[in-house]
């Protein structure tokens, strides 16, 4: 069976320090990966997805980036984070567009991250 | 550019009232309809789709939900809630790509 793992659960970071968070899918090849943001009140946007290793787009500016070293693993960065990062981080999968688009979305637990 | 609103921003209700939440979209073509559903302190579940078929879709818990083309929408349905279906809930859409549009969500709150 597939599932996700995201980590960590709960981060606090300060202003300006860095960021990785870690998203691995296990079960299925070539998935699309998505980062996700749920801000309080503002339901979830859509940061960055992938189609493929090396392959992203964002989907909004931010000084937050991704990358995909391996098909199974996507990583959320920052180098200096702000205060408006706070919020939910969520990661999630589907099959690849070249088998069916009409999948559902998994989504791994989420990161809390806390900006202070 | 494509986007999904729901009406309703938080809806407090008794238990055994039915639940409606709206949700409209707003792209011409071909769409896969979700519903999503994130309980406190849980990650987001799936509650329902809709792909093609049958528009009343029948999902998990109870829920259904009525995709309507003509009107834009795809409103989830409860005829009788619990105190466990205080979540939060996402509508949500694709159109004709595999990326999904969700909605701002609507917060339910079931008072025992």
């Amino acid at each position: 069976s597939q599932t996700i793992h995201q980590w960590p659960a709960t981060l606090v970071q300060p202003v300006g320090s860095p960021l990785s968070l870690e998203c691995t899918v296990e079960g299925t090849s070539n998935p699309n990966l998505y980062w996700y943001r749920q801000a309080a009140g503002r339901g979830l946007q859509l940061l960055f997805y992938s189609v493929g290793i090396g392959q992203i787009s964002s989907e909004v500016p931010q000084n937050l980036s991704a990358s995909r070293p391996q098909d199974r693993q996507f990583i959320l960065s920052s180098k200096k984070l702000l205060l408006s990062d706070s919020g939910f981080y969520l990661c999630a999968w589907d099959v690849s567009r070249s088998s069916s688009y009409n999948s559902p979305l998994h989504f791994g637990n989420g990161t809390r991250l806390t900006v202070t | 550019a494509q986007s999904v609103s729901q009406h309703n921003h938080h809806v407090i209700l008794s238990e055994a009232a039915s639940l409606e939440l709206g949700c409209n979209y707003s792209y011409g073509g071909t769409v896969n309809l979700f519903w999503y559903v994130q309980y406190p302190g849980q990650h987001l579940q799936l509650l329902l789709k809709y792909f093609s078929g049958d528009p009343l879709v029948k999902g998990i818990k109870g829920f259904e939900a009525e995709f309507i083309k003509s009107k834009f929408s795809f409103n989830l349905r409860k005829p009788s809630v619990q105190w466990s279906d205080t979540a939060e809930y996402f509508c949500a859409f694709s159109a004709g790509d595999y990326k999904l549009s969700f909605g701002a969500g609507t917060t339910v709150t079931v008072r025992a």
